[in-house]
């Protein structure tokens, strides 16, 4: 679970499989949103998903929401070469302020 | 497409040294932020501005000071650099509407070294 992790996780997985990235929060979230950042250049938003929301999906990614459990998960489904990134999950309140997880580094094998 | 544009790329610099890197959104967002980034990838908030309004000030070390002229820049000083300032300085804006933040949107960021 990235927020309750020190160190960036990494995963290491072959093409075609499936992978689940997990987060948990302690403080009050209002939004969850998951990032990836490829080398070289910032994060940029795959998925965003709101407190009133279980699951969001978009293409092969698929993010849900616990709020009972405050955790999050993001799942890629058959992964591919091109999925080889670091991923993050953030948290937002009613605040500007957007907190980071230490994020997992994914590599897909061929 | 790029709409978050930080300069410079890189810069190397001496201990003790003065440094400011810049941030321009096109984006028409009203929040911008700075993170820093370590060689361990953790990505941790240093200051946040909404419409020119310094909203966010994480503990971070004096010598690092904000500066917004209007909502679409965002820049940041670093007055005697240290070694531990060595990281990639990441600029990010998002539409918060006064409510929570939305989407970041992120710039390519500026890696620091320290010698």
């Amino acid at each position: 679970s990235q927020w309750g992790e020190e160190n960036l996780q990494a995963l290491s997985i072959q093409e075609g499989e499936d992978v689940t990235m997990n987060c948990s929060y302690k403080t009050y979230t209002t939004v969850v949103h998951w990032y990836r950042q490829d080398s070289g250049r910032g994060p940029a938003l795959i998925i965003l998903i709101r407190s009133n929301e279980r699951e969001k999906r978009s293409g092969r990614l698929r993010a849900t929401l616990d709020t009972s459990s405050q955790s999050s998960s993001l799942s890629i489904t058959a992964a591919q070469c091109e999925d080889t990134a670091v991923y993050f999950c953030a948290r937002s309140s009613n605040t500007n302020k957007v907190v980071f997880g230490t994020g997992t580094r994914l590599q897909v094998l061929p | 497409e790029t709409a978050v544009f930080q300069t410079p790329n890189y810069h190397v610099t001496q201990v003790g040294n003065e440094v400011s890197f810049n941030c321009k959104q096109t984006l028409g967002h009203d929040t911008m932020y700075w993170y820093k980034q370590d060689s361990k990838k953790l990505l941790k908030i240093m200051f946040s501005y909404n419409n020119k309004q310094l909203i966010v000030n994480e503990t971070v070390p004096r010598r690092f000071s904000p500066q917004s002229s209007d909502k679409a820049h965002l820049n940041l000083r670093i007055k005697s650099v240290e070694p531990e300032d060595s990281a990639v300085y990441l600029c990010a804006s998002s539409y918060t509407g006064g409510t929570s933040a939305e989407t970041l949107y992120f710039g390519s960021g500026t890696r620091l070294t320290v010698l």
